[in-house]
């Protein structure tokens, strides 16, 4: 079975220093990996995927992801935090070869300080 | 395209009545996922389905809960006989095959 880990229930950074959102995943063929934000409230918004090609993917609101297959990660990063990031992150996976289900992970809570 | 829609947004019941929520995807999605969402939690998978099929329901609870994907119209998710513990953010998203599925803007069901 699909599973996705999100190790950290929050991460805390500075306003304009790098972030980084740990994510990684456990499939039986190929994944396909998104990245989800949610604001308070709110629904997600998809932010970024890996289907294939580059392993550094780019997205919206200038957050990147890099694919590692032999470390089974997609961490999610971002140069320089703004406060208006702070949101709840999740991460997921498809696996087209066990039923396109879409499986995410916990979340994880960024708090981009002032 | 609008996007995928729910309705009601916010959906208050007493224990024991029936709660509807009803989720259209985006135009030419062929699937749709219900979650479940407790406070301040992650997202829990409820059932994927396809038109007029449940693929995999394996995050349902067995007894109460429904969910169906006809050929026209929404998907409707189906709790009967609501109880307090079923008070959650429910989302639905939708996709075509394998790319990024979209997300509604939620029910928020409140059992009083």
């Amino acid at each position: 079975a699909q599973s996705v880990a999100q190790p950290e229930d929050q991460v805390n950074v500075a306003e304009g220093n790098p972030l980084t959102v740990k994510c990684t995943y456990s499939v039986s063929g190929n994944p396909y990996l998104f990245w989800y934000v949610q604001y308070p409230n709110r629904g997600l918004q998809f932010l970024l995927k890996y289907i294939t090609g580059d392993n550094l993917v780019k997205g919206s609101y200038g957050f990147e992801a890099e694919f590692n297959k032999s470390q089974t990660s997609f961490h999610l990063k971002k140069p320089s935090a703004l406060v208006s990031d702070s949101a709840l992150y999740f991460c997921a996976v498809r696996d087209i070869n066990a039923g396109n289900m879409l499986t995410f992970g916990g979340g994880t809570r960024l708090m981009v300080k002032p | 395209n609008a996007g995928v829609m729910q309705n009601p947004r916010h959906l208050v019941r007493r224990r024991g009545q029936e709660a509807r929520l009803r989720c259209s995807p985006m135009k030419g999605h062929s699937h749709v996922y219900w979650y479940r969402q407790l406070p301040e939690e992650g997202l829990k998978f409820m059932v994927y389905l396809q038109k007029e099929n449940i693929i995999d329901e394996s995050g349902m609870p067995k007894e109460r809960f429904s969910a169906e994907f006809p050929k026209e119209g929404p998907s409707i998710l189906r709790i009967q006989q609501v109880v307090r513990g079923d008070s959650a953010a429910y989302f639905c998203a939708s996709s075509p095959v394998v790319v990024e599925a979209f997300f509604g803007q939620g029910t928020r069901l409140t059992v009083v």
